[in-house]
Order: C-alpha cells, then sequence, then structure tokens
C-alpha cells in the first residue's frame, strides 16, 4: 500500500522569501505524485503532477517539484512567496494509473505568508 | 477538465437523520470517487463508485453507513446515515479527468450535524 508524508503541518514564511513544503512517498511501484492546493472554504485545485516524464515539474502559480526516487521525494517549492499563496497544500500518491485506485493523501501543510 | 456540481453545499443536520449528497458530472466517466475530510484534517477515501456495480468500499466504512448509488455514467450520490456529530466533515466527490491519472475534485459538502 501506498503513503505519504509531509513534514510540518504548519510553515511560516515571510512575503518574497522561498517557499519549500516536504512530501515523502511510500510505495512499492513507481508513482504517480501531485500536490493539491486548497483555499480557505473551497474545494481542492491541482497545482502539478508527476507522471515519470520530467523530474522536475512546473505546476500553477509559479510552484514546481522535483521527484527524486532515490530519496522517495517530492517537494513543493517556490522561489518568492506571496501573500494570495497562503492555504492548504496537499502532496498525494496514485500507483494503479488505471483509474481503479483513488489518491493518497498526505496530512496536509497549512502555508502561513508573513507580511 | 471535468466540471463537477455537488449538492448541497452545506447542510445542518440533526443527530439520528440521514442525508444525501448528490454529484454531477459534464461528461460520462468510469469511476467517481468519494472523500471524507474531517475539520482540520486530510482527505480520506471512502469509496469508488463504478456505475453498473456496488460501490468499493476502504477499510472503516460501510455501505449501511454510507451507501453509494450511481445510476449513470454522470452521477452519483452518497448517504450519511444515522448521522453523529462526528460525521461532521466535508464530503467530497471526485472524478478522473483533467490529465492522465489526475483527479479533479467538486467543490464539496460541508455537513454538520449537531
Amino acid at each position: 500500500a501506498q503513503s505519504v508524508t509531509q513534514l510540518g503541518s504548519h510553515v511560516s514564511v515571510s512575503e518574497g522569501a522561498l517557499v519549500l513544503l516536504r512530501c515523502n512517498y511510500s510505495s512499492s511501484v513507481p508513482p504517480y505524485l501531485f500536490w493539491y492546493v486548497q483555499y480557505p472554504n473551497q474545494g481542492l485545485q491541482l497545482l502539478l503532477k508527476y507522471t515519470s516524464a520530467a523530474t522536475l515539474v512546473k505546476g500553477i502559480n509559479g510552484f514546481e517539484a522535483e521527484f527524486k526516487k532515490s530519496e522517495t521525494s517530492f517537494h513543493l517549492t517556490k522561489p518568492s512567496a506571496h501573500m494570495s499563496d497562503a492555504a492548504e497544500y496537499f502532496c498525494a500518491v496514485r500507483v494503479s494509473g488505471g483509474g481503479a485506485d483513488g489518491l493518497t493523501f498526505g496530512k496536509g501543510t497549512h502555508l502561513i505568508i508573513q507580511p | 477538465s471535468a466540471v463537477i456540481s455537488q449538492k448541497p453545499s452545506r447542510d445542518i443536520c440533526q443527530r439520528g437523520t440521514s442525508l444525501t449528497i448528490q454529484c454531477q458530472v459534464d461528461s460520462q466517466v468510469t469511476m467517481m470517487f468519494w472523500y471524507r475530510q474531517q475539520p482540520g484534517q486530510s482527505l480520506t477515501l471512502i469509496a469508488t463508485a463504478n456505475q453498473g456495480s456496488e460501490a468499493t468500499y476502504e477499510s472503516g466504512f460501510v455501505i449501511d453507513k454510507f451507501p453509494i448509488s450511481r445510476p449513470n455514467l454522470t452521477f452519483s450520490t452518497l448517504t450519511v446515515s444515522n448521522m453523529s456529530p462526528e460525521d461532521s466533515s466535508i464530503y467530497l466527490c471526485s472524478v478522473d479527468g483533467g490529465g492522465a491519472n489526475v483527479l479533479t475534485f467538486g467543490a464539496g459538502s460541508r455537513l454538520t450535524v449537531l
């Protein structure tokens, strides 16, 4: 069975600073990896995805993530934080690729942006 | 990507009652997934609904508590039965769409049980 660990339930950064949200996964087969964002009182929006093409994945809103198989990691970064980035971020893994399985989510990281 | 509509968007219910949540998709999909997000928590998969067959439930979720219907390829319902305050959560419907292996989510149904 697959699992996802997000290190840090809360991360606080200053506006303009680097954002780094950590995600490690466990999977017995090559995984598909995702980052979703949830703004307050809203549904989930896909930020980016890794599906075995390029290991460095660029997403929306200036975010990117790098798949590192040796470290079983898929950390999310953004060079310069903006106040609008304040939200809950979820890392998720999917292994079947055939549509029969849903996503397994990490516990989420609440990103706080300090002015 | 698929557009998902969920109803109701929120509701307040009394203990012991049941509530049915509807999920409508603007395109035909094979699998539909129901998730629960308890307050301040992550998302947990409740069940997978395939048209024409019984839903497949994850460990810890049972059909008597969360019956699911999937009458066609664009619609599904999730019922939360005999509700207790512990059932207060956001319930989300999701389907494949928006790219390979990507799940698209509805806005969710926020349920409060008093």
